[in-house]
């Protein structure tokens, strides 16, 4: 099984639609998982960090589900901008290794 | 603050050349990374730093080596470069392991 795996989509919704991705994990010891953006052909920033049941920012809610090993994305009332890749992060092992996933493309139509 | 700059932005090799991608950060981060990204996948760590001094190996380590003489610079080197190596590089630092990394704007390497 590998690390990290998520539905590469893409997601294609229409402006203010409720769209969750999923990510699973296989390392059941991890603690902490993140949420990184990548806009096309630009550098990956963190959207948000999750370190126990859940984190809300705003139309941003991620939940873990630690006895399925995985990890959600909710966004509410989506906007056009929010259109990007969305990548899931977990820490390997000894917590300085890092694994992504393979990326969740959003595409959010007018 | 400039946060993580790379050099350089794009670069053209032959099979078998040598070059040396440039990282820096001014945020006096202890954790340094280096990442690769293919089309459509995800980022792979190539090695890692924790400190000056310190490197370790990450996911995909063969055919590249790092240095980490000072806490500001982690240049990547690759030897012999190889088609398989054709890729974006991106470069990472974080104050410690579990924080928010903060990514350079990439060096995309392409190898003839």
């Amino acid at each position: 099984r590998k690390e990290v795996e998520q539905d590469p989509g893409p997601f294609n919704v229409p402006e203010g639609a409720t769209v969750a991705f999923n990510c699973t994990y296989s390392n059941s010891a991890s603690q902490s998982f993140f949420w990184y953006r990548q806009d096309c052909r630009k550098e990956p920033k963190l959207l948000m960090s999750v370190y126990s049941s859940g984190n809300e920012d705003g139309r941003f809610t991620a939940q873990l589900n630690r006895a399925s090993q995985y990890i959600s994305l909710l966004i509410r009332d989506s906007k056009l901008s929010d259109s990007a890749t969305y990548l899931c992060v977990v820490p390997g092992d000894n917590f300085n290794k890092f694994y992504f996933g393979s990326g969740t493309k959003l595409n959010v139509k007018p | 603050n400039a946060g993580v700059t790379q050099t350089p932005k794009f670069r053209i090799l032959k099979i078998g050349q040598s070059m040396t991608l440039q990282c820096t950060q001014d945020m006096n981060h202890n954790y340094m990374y280096w990442y690769r990204q293919d089309p459509g996948m995800g980022l792979k760590l190539i090695y890692y730093s924790v400190g000056a001094g310190i490197t370790d190996k990450g996911e995909v380590p063969n055919g590249y080596n790092v240095s980490r003489s000072t806490t500001e610079d982690f240049p990547l080197r690759l030897e012999l470069a190889a088609p398989s190596q054709t890729s974006v590089y991106f470069c990472a630092s974080s104050y410690y392991s579990l924080n928010e990394q903060f990514f350079g704007p990439g060096t995309r390497l392409t190898v003839l």
